[in-house]
């Protein structure tokens, strides 16, 4: 069946670091991909997604390029900001019977520091 | 409404007791899922509603657990003689089946359960 599989947490990193996630993933056909986001007290959001093979998403600085070759979505911020602080979660998306199911990884926590 | 609303928002129970669960997902969402999320954990997935399809139930860890989906709308998820392993925050999710934004989900808010 279809699986998320991205790096254990935490992350701690300081301000203005250089920040990559690993997620990979395995499907039967070809899923949508997606990071989101859960902020402190906060309900989870969507940061970015991709929809097919080389599609980069990008949001808040953040970017993941969907490479079906290597089966990857990997989560990306050139400089990282205190406020980066959460969790994320890698997910995939693909058609089921009538509609699309959602799978996540098990979350990675992000702490950056000032 | 303009998000997914869940209630209550935090519910406390005494171990054995039963606790419902109400999700209202977006208006026109096909799509609804339960999830369970622990403390310092990922996302469980519990449930999976789509359209006038069969619920896949796949993740109910037992069968305290049960949910239904009335009219394609509002979502009840059911737990019975709750036990204090079941402590935790219980979201919904909803969204579209077909068109650019297919499969991307929205969240409620949670709620969050505690057994003692």
């Amino acid at each position: 069946g279809n699986s998320v599989t991205q790096m254990e947490g935490p992350v701690t990193l300081s301000e203005e670091a250089f920040l990559t996630i690993n997620c990979t993933y395995t499907a039967t056909g070809y899923p949508s991909l997606f990071w989101y986001v859960q902020y402190p007290g906060e309900g989870l959001q969507l940061l970015l997604k991709a929809t097919k093979a080389d599609d980069k998403g990008s949001n808040k600085g953040f970017e993941a390029t969907y490479r079906k070759e290597t089966t990857s979505f990997h989560l990306e911020k050139g400089s990282v900001q205190v406020s980066d602080s959460a969790v994320y979660f890698c997910a995939l998306s693909e058609k089921d019977t009538g509609g699309f199911k959602t799978i996540f990884g098990a979350g990675t926590r992000l702490f950056v520091k000032a | 409404g303009a998000g997914v609303s869940q209630s209550p928002s935090n519910k406390v129970t005494e171990k054995g007791k039963d606790v419902e669960l109400r999700c209202d997902p977006i208006s026109g969402h096909t799509a609804l899922y339960w999830y369970r999320q622990s403390l310092g954990q990922g996302l469980e997935f519990l449930i999976y509603f789509q359209g006038n399809s069969a619920p896949d139930k796949s993740g109910l860890p037992s069968d305290r657990f049960s949910a239904e989906r009335t009219g394609g709308s509002v979502s009840t998820l059911t737990i019975q003689r709750t036990q204090q392993e079941d402590s935790a925050v219980y979201l919904c999710a909803s969204s579209w089946s077909g068109g650019l934004g297919a499969g991307e989900l929205f969240f409620g808010e949670g709620s969050r359960l505690t057994v003692l």
